[in-house]
């Protein structure tokens, strides 16, 4: 399978714990995006990296949310001491940069805070 | 601070039937429009990105339109099947975004055999 990977598909995690999400984006793509979507909203962007570096953050992302990008391959998003908020679907997405391409989203990693 | 928004929030038709649903946009800095349909439990998948005005697109039964000097897109779905049941998502890409988009709530469609 060539499409973005996500990992895991779901996490059920006590109020106070850490997470952290794995995204595996298409190889030869240098744009990598998360997004969070709660219930009854469109995604809603966090954080962009090109390569490795993280180009963009969204106010949405807390002091609790790091995401990194190693040598630019696949990237992680964690959550510090969760709350019931946090809960939602979390995707990531990636692109060429090309002008007027499209970004190919993974299936998405849902949280569940309880 | 950029909104999208999307109208029905839900439709429900039969089979065979066809439909329309609504995006609307800030018409200023406008960069690129784009059309996803997402099916539960699996991944968004884009359908059109489009940036000229007047631009119409179609791929199969679904097509779409833009205005960016009014700030709206349709997009059209002929001869509904129940396969085309999802949700659709609309999403502004604009001028300094660096390419994060900003979606739409979505419209739900829901398409009876």
């Amino acid at each position: 399978d060539t499409g973005v990977s996500q990992n895991p598909r779901h996490k059920i995690t006590k109020r106070g714990q850490n997470v952290t999400f794995r995204c595996d984006p298409i190889s030869e793509h240098n744009r990598l995006y998360w997004y969070r979507q709660t219930l009854g909203q469109g995604p809603e962007f966090l954080t962009y990296f090109q390569n490795e570096a993280q180009l963009e953050k969204s106010r949405l992302l807390s002091d609790r949310f790091s995401a990194e990008r190693p040598k630019g391959s696949f990237s992680t998003l964690e959550i510090q001491r969760t709350e019931q908020g946090d809960s939602a679907m979390y995707l990531c997405a990636s692109s060429s940069g090309r002008r007027n391409t499209e970004a190919f989203f993974g299936q998405g990693t849902r949280l569940t805070v309880v | 601070i950029l909104n999208v928004e999307q109208s029905p929030q839900s439709l429900h038709v039969q089979e065979g039937d066809s439909t329309n649903f609504t995006c609307s946009f800030p018409s200023s800095n406008f960069y690129a429009l784009h059309w996803y349909r997402w099916e539960t439990a699996k991944s968004p998948e884009a359908l059109f990105v489009m940036t000229l005005n007047g631009d119409e697109k179609k791929k199969g039964r679904i097509s779409a339109t833009l205005n960016t000097k009014e700030g709206y897109s349709y997009l059209y779905i002929k001869g509904s099947q129940p396969e085309d049941s999802a949700t659709y998502l609309c999403a502004l890409n604009y001028g300094g975004s660096q390419g994060n988009l900003i979606f739409g709530k979505g419209t739900k469609l829901s398409v009876k055999p």
